[in-house]
């Protein structure tokens, strides 16, 4: 079993609809990013959370530690959210991250 | 992007070569990070260095071999290159400051390995 999952796997949306995105682990913790990724490129830090929800734009985390669990939701959604969303936790006393395997979300117009 | 580079940014290798890939940052970060990307298989650590000359492996570090003489340069080094060694590789440090312990990850290296 991998320590970070992330569902659904795949997820096609509709501009406009509101998205959610699932991670769970199975681990102790320090902190989960959330990461970006567009076809063919860079690997974005969208999100570094602890505890509680952050929001920026129309992107919204929230982590339950106790749950081991966190969401990434993305309102409003627009073709140009269409990418790789990766979620990775943080463990050790380097900062080393396990990477769940990603989601690819496209958003039609 | 936090100042991190990498090169080269794509390269075509034959098997049992040498390759060797260069991470550089400007901003003096003590933390770096080498991962690899696959298909199937997301993301995984090689090896970290926590400052210079300090070095330590992660998951999938068999092949690979790093070296940092100085704080802005992290460098990856296949020392014969396998076609299991095709793969992007990311490079990344981790902040300190304002944002204490985000990391941030460099443009990528896709490297072929005939």
């Amino acid at each position: 079993k991998n320590e970070v999952e992330q569902s659904p796997q795949n997820l096609t949306a509709q501009e406009g609809e509101f998205i959610t995105i699932n991670c769970s682990y199975s681990v102790g913790i320090s902190a989960l990013h959330w990461l970006q990724q567009h076809p063919g490129g860079g690997i974005v830090s969208l999100f570094m959370l602890s505890s509680g929800k952050k929001k920026h734009g129309r992107l919204i985390a929230t982590i339950n530690i106790q749950e081991k669990h966190s969401s990434l939701h993305i309102t409003a959604s627009h073709p140009r959210d269409s990418a790789v969303y990766i979620c990775a936790v943080v463990t050790g006393a380097n900062s080393k991250l396990t990477f769940g395997k990603g989601i690819t979300l496209s958003v039609r117009p | 992007d936090a100042g991190i580079t990498q090169s080269p940014r794509h390269k075509v290798t034959e098997t049992g070569t040498p390759v060797t890939l260069r991470c550089h940052q400007t901003e003096n970060h003590r933390y770096m990070y080498w991962y690899r990307q696959d298909p199937g298989h997301g993301l995984r650590l090689i090896h970290y260095s926590y400052g210079v000359k300090d070095t330590d492996k992660g998951e999938v570090s068999d092949g690979y071999s790093v070296s940092r003489s100085k704080t802005e340069d992290f460098l990856l080094t296949l020392e014969s290159a396998t076609s299991s060694q095709t793969s992007v590789y990311f490079c990344a440090i981790r902040t300190q400051g304002a944002r204490y312990n985000e990391q941030f990850f460099g443009p990528g290296t896709r490297l072929t390995v005939l």
